[in-house]
């Protein structure tokens, strides 16, 4: 079966913390994943996919294969950080998302 | 360029009514997908079109339907509705390799 599960519905730190958002796939292939955040009343939009190994907004994501997991990392969260976080494992040979249902990343100041 | 574009907004419909959801996808992009998101979850592929054609399909019954036009737009049908189809329907679009999928803000549907 194709999933992926995020284990935290709500994650709260404070400005300056470092932060773990936490995902784990289950795919018998080689899978793309991805990282999508939406902010307050803004539309889902793509932060990072592990095939491109970049830190966008100072957050980076590694694939592991062994523990099929795609945690994204960032060593200081600030406030503008505070939305929610969705990943998501597109199957190969698809041109589909497959998502998690997210976590809600909230930094207190 | 105004990215993925969606119509309308927001709508409340009634138990066993029917909907249609429009889309216009970002330019240069020929591949539209549909996602439904429930509150408190992530978005649930629907099914997706290219060439006119739905290529790919979620775990969707036949009530959910559409269709893509010759500019690349396309439409989301959903007929009978459910209490339980109340939503957020994404439209995604991105051009044939997939690497990147574009969001647009979605439509709410609510079903009374």
């Amino acid at each position: 079966a194709q999933r992926v599960t995020q284990p935290e519905k709500l994650l709260s730190v404070f400005k300056g913390a470092p932060v773990e958002l936490k995902c784990n796939y289950s795919y018998s292939g080689s899978p793309e994943l991805f990282w999508y955040v939406q902010y307050s009343r803004q539309r889902l939009q793509l932060l990072l996919r592990h095939i491109s190994r970049e830190s966008i907004k100072g957050f980076t994501a590694d694939l592991n294969k062994g523990e099929t997991s795609f945690h994204l990392k960032k060593p200081f969260a600030q406030e503008e950080d505070s939305a929610m976080y969705y990943c998501a494992l597109k199957p190969g040979g698809y041109n589909k998302l497959i998502f998690g249902a997210g976590t809600r990343l909230a930094v207190h100041p | 360029d105004a990215g993925v574009t969606q119509s309308p907004t927001h709508l409340i419909k009634t138990r066993g009514q029917q909907v249609t959801l429009r889309c216009s996808p970002k330019s240069g992009h020929d591949t539209v997908s549909w996602y439904q998101q429930a509150l408190g979850q992530g978005p649930q592929f629907i099914f997706q079109y290219y060439e006119e054609e739905e290529r790919q399909r979620g775990n969707f019954p036949d009530r959910f339907s559409g269709h893509q036009f010759p500019n690349y737009s396309s439409e989301l049908n959903v007929n009978a509705l459910l209490l339980g189809d109340s939503a957020l329907y994404l439209c995604a679009s991105s051009d044939g390799s997939g690497n990147t999928i574009y969001f647009g803000e979605g439509s709410w549907l609510t079903v009374v």
